[in-house]
């Protein structure tokens, strides 16, 4: 069965450093996304992607937060100078359709430690 | 703003009873609702969904029902089985917005 894979599944990293969360989504998806969920709290959506550009960002997905997608297999989250507060499991989802968000695949996840 | 809650952090149930789970949302532009299950280490897995033109929907052992007037739904499993033990999460959205999660409660099915 496809799978949406993440790496690493743990980083830690100190504050002001900027990370790289990579997520390889199924391979015939069009649409992507990123969730996170600091400990003990709900899971939080903060992007969608398609066709090469963001559809839709919440208000966590601030400057400091960026998307891409470099190779056509790849996704990847960027966090350019991180916080304590961004310390969280963040997951990453993909879809065939918008409309089908029950179809939304999760990868199991990268637990991110900012010290 | 919470809008989804989940007022349970955990529940205990025996096998072979039925766990219910409750789920209960403020926006009342909400239209369609999803139950997730999360093992540790996992991703979240699609359970089951409920559009708000249904107030009941079912898929084997695990049925959602959803009371509009009071935006109340909840997840019942009958009979309970020990790979049931998961952390459930209550989505919502409104037509053409993304999810809103609830935070979650912690089902464990003693055997």
């Amino acid at each position: 069965e496809p799978e949406v894979t993440q790496t690493p599944s743990h980083q830690v990293t100190q504050m002001g450093q900027e990370v790289i969360l990579r997520c390889v989504p199924i391979s015939n998806h069009l649409y992507f996304y990123w969730y996170r969920q600091i400990l003990g709290q709900k899971v939080e959506f903060l992007v969608s992607f398609y066709n090469n550009e963001i559809s839709e960002k919440s208000e966590i997905f601030d400057d400091q937060f960026s998307v891409e997608r470099p190779d056509g297999s790849n996704f990847t989250l960027k966090i350019r100078s991180t916080k304590l507060e961004d310390s969280a499991m963040y997951f990453c989802a993909s879809s065939e359709e918008r409309v089908k968000e029950e179809t939304q695949y999760f990868g199991p996840g990268t637990r991110l430690l900012v010290l | 703003d919470q809008q989804v809650k989940q007022n349970s952090p955990s529940l205990s149930v025996q096998e072979g009873r039925i766990s219910i789970l409750n789920c209960d949302y403020t926006n009342s532009m909400f239209d369609y609702f999803l139950w997730y299950k999360k093992y540790p280490a996992e991703g979240p897995t699609f359970l089951i969904s409920i559009s708000s033109i249904k107030d009941k929907n079912e898929d084997g052992r695990f049925t959602v029902f959803l009371n509009k007037s009071a935006k109340h739904l909840s997840l019942h499993i009958v009979p309970s089985q020990p790979g049931d033990s998961a952390v459930y999460f209550c989505a919502a959205r409104s037509y053409g917005q993304n999810f809103v999660f609830g935070p979650g409660t912690r089902l464990s099915v003693l055997p």
